[in-house]
């Protein structure tokens, strides 16, 4: 079964709004991944966060990580156009496959 | 420099075809993977390869043969491709198993008629 649900399914926003998206995922992790996926390209890698750290920062994204929860969250601030793509949470498991979410489609209008 | 390169980008073919997909990565890494993503953009693994030995098999069907001639390749082949077979594949690669990011490639867009 899917690990990882994200939420919202799909977002729009103005350009310097801050982009909000969150995960849960349903079994113990050891890190949790984010991805971005611009339209018909491959995934990118944008940050990892250890299950023993809260939350991280990289430039304008900030993920947390609530493993009470079982939930993560990515936020994206002062968005601009460029942003404007599909954002996936992951968490790996045996053997190193990466259980993904469902995604977050992100428009961020000009 | 490319890190994963997989070809072609796009493939078109007709249902009852055999066809390859080939995926090449240059760092270094020991295990590579195949994924699935369907028109919904869900992303599913379906093989993963460390040091060229097959470690995870999703329920694949066996029409799909993963091969690994070296650790830098991961090659896909498909044979009697069905309808239900379009999808865009993706070859990553990580340095590890699990607990560093992946690498992904571009993509190979397939479509069955």
């Amino acid at each position: 079964s899917q690990q990882g649900e994200e939420d919202p399914q799909a977002l729009s926003i103005q350009e310097g709004e801050n982009a909000t998206m969150n995960c849960s995922y349903k079994t113990s992790i050891n890190n949790l991944q984010w991805y971005r996926q611009n339209s018909g390209r491959g995934l990118v890698h944008l940050i990892l966060i250890r299950s023993n750290e809260r939350e991280k920062h990289s430039g304008r994204l900030r993920v947390t990580l609530d493993t009470s929860k079982k939930s993560s969250s990515l936020l994206i601030t002062a968005s601009r156009a460029a942003d404007t793509a599909s954002y996936f949470c992951a968490s790996p498991h045996q053997g190193g496959k990466l259980i993904f979410g469902q995604g977050t489609e992100l428009s961020v209008k000009p | 420099d490319t890190a994963v390169s997989q070809t072609p980008k796009y493939l078109v073919t007709q249902m009852g075809n055999d066809k390859s997909i080939k995926c090449e990565q240059n760092l270094g890494h020991d295990t590579m993977y195949w994924y699935k993503q369907d028109s919904k953009k869900f992303l599913k693994i379906m093989f993963s390869y460390n040091n060229k030995e097959l470690i995870i098999n999703e329920t694949v069907p066996n029409r799909f043969s993963p091969k690994s001639p070296d650790k830098a390749h991961l090659n896909l082949h498909i044979n009697s491709l069905e309808l239900g077979d379009s999808a865009v594949y993706f070859c990553a690669s990580s340095p590890g198993t699990g607990d560093t990011e992946a690498f992904f490639g571009q993509g190979t867009r397939l479509t069955v008629v």
